[in-house]
């Protein structure tokens, strides 16, 4: 099946400083890639979706300055956190769809997040 | 909006015991339904999915019937076995502005012992 993986896996920082996750669909050419961010015990909330060679479209709430994403090709999306703070301590993690009108998303394992 | 409510957990099963993890949804339209599992250190993964009234989605002895009457999506499986020890999500696409978008429940934690 088709592979997504996340780099890195789990990082540490300190508050002030910034954090890039890397997504990359192994396997095939992804069209689209969305991050999500998933609390302890807490659903995945869609921060953002985006599409290859143009901008990523945020959902309400979600700081664009804050979080940048950056789809450079069709099988890398990072997903850079700016000026990261405690309260930015999440497990991230993005999927991948092949096809512009497939429902069907192939999920990356997820980064750990802890801004100290 | 759109939304989807699981039965909260943990859930613990003896193996071979009846699984079953409640999924109700809101959503405008009519949208697909999504079982992902997520064994420890994975991904999600899709287990299985149903999009349109009274469809069912199968897969590893999984089942769930999409009843658009009671808005639910509720996953079976008759006889659940150690390796289906993970956490389930419920989630659903609902068509319009949100077509694409995957909205989960809170997931479900299940732990089967031996």
């Amino acid at each position: 099946g088709a592979v997504v993986s996340q780099h890195p896996s789990r990082v540490i920082c300190k508050s002030g400083t910034s954090v890039k996750i890397e997504c990359r669909s192994l396997d095939f050419q992804a069209t689209t890639m969305f991050w999500y961010r998933q609390f302890p015990k807490q659903s995945l909330m869609l921060m953002a979706t985006s599409n290859e060679g143009s901008k990523a479209t945020y959902e309400q709430g979600v700081e664009k300055d804050k979080f940048l994403i950056n789809h450079a090709s069709l099988t890398l999306s990072t997903l850079t956190v700016t000026s990261a703070h405690p309260e930015d301590s999440s497990f991230y993690i993005c999927s991948a769809r092949e096809a512009p009108r497939s429902e069907t998303q192939y999920f990356g394992p997820g980064t750990r997040l802890l801004v100290l | 909006g759109n939304s989807v409510t699981q039965m909260e957990g943990p859930v613990t099963l003896s193996e071979e015991a009846f699984l079953t993890i409640n999924c109700t949804y809101t959503a405008t339209g009519y949208p697909s339904l999504f079982w992902y599992v997520q064994y420890p250190g994975e991904g999600l993964q899709l287990l299985l999915k149903a999009t349109k009234a009274d469809d069912k989605g199968s897969n590893k002895g999984f089942e769930a019937t999409y009843r658009k009457e009671t808005t639910s999506f509720h996953l079976e499986k008759g006889s659940v076995q150690v390796s289906d020890s993970a956490v389930y999500f419920c989630a659903l696409i609902a068509g319009g502005t949100s077509y694409g978008k995957l909205t989960f429940g809170q997931g479900t934690i299940l732990t089967v012992h031996p």
